[in-house]
């Protein structure tokens, strides 16, 4: 069955640091990549995808995220975090044309201190 | 002002009752979806609905049903079969179809928060 794993549980970083959150997935056909940011006491919303093209994409804040096929990975990335950073971050995955499903990770805490 | 409303945001329910959480779209979408939060556990997929008058069963059905019978709404019924039903629940949409790429992205509602006492 297909998966999408996200290592880091927990992340706690000073302002300033660079960010990098882990996906790697399990599907071996083509997908379409996402990755959902919920703020405190915010609506899920989506923060970029990846669906062909540039494996580099690039999102809203800041963000940016590199699809590497080989590895089945799809990690989130940002050089300068700050303390609105705050927030739990999903990566989500799904099979491009044959399904809706979206598969999500488990998510990642982000706490950026300030 | 386009978007999914979901309603109540929070909602109690006594153990053994059946209740029913709403959810609305005026983004003109096909497909429509509820998922279940949990910490730790990411979300996880109920049911999904690719147009009016169908629906599919997602990884974790038991206990719970939909209907549609409009394009902009999706309610979600937590039956007294379900065994664990305090959770948060985000109702989503997508454009659906087959094409894939941007027809895939799924916008979420603001979520309900179930609590069984």
């Amino acid at each position: 069955a297909q998966s999408v794993s996200q290592h880091n549980h927990h992340v706690i970083l000073s302002e300033a640091a660079s960010l990098e959150l882990g996906c790697n997935y399990s599907y071996g056909g083509t997908v379409n990549l996402f990755w959902y940011v919920q703020y405190p006491g915010q609506h899920l919303q989506l923060l970029l995808k990846y669906f062909s093209g540039d494996p580099l994409v690039k999102g809203i804040k800041g963000f940016e995220a590199e699809f590497i096929k080989s590895k089945f990975s799809f990690n989130l990335r940002k050089p300068s975090v700050q303390w609105s950073d705050t927030a739990e971050y999903f990566c989500a995955v799904n099979r491009a044309g044959s399904s809706y499903k979206l598969i999500f990770g488990s998510g990642t805490r982000l706490l950026v201190r300030p | 002002d386009g978007g999914i409303t979901q309603s109540p945001k929070y909602l109690f329910r006594k153990e053994g009752q059946n209740v029913t959480l709403s959810c609305e779209q005026n983004l003109n979408h096909d497909a429509m979806y509820w998922y279940r939060q949990d910490p730790g556990q990411g979300l996880r997929l109920i049911y999904y609905s690719q147009i009016v008058n169908d629906f599919q069963k997602g990884d974790i059905a038991e206990g719970y049903s939909v209907s549609r019978e409009k394009k902009e709404s999706f309610p979600l019924t937590v039956t007294s079969a379900q065994k664990n039903p305090t959770a948060f629940y985000l109702c989503a949409s997508s454009k659906g179809g087959t094409s894939g790429g941007t027809y895939n992205e799924q916008f979420f509602g603001p979520g309900t928060r179930l609590t069984v006492l």
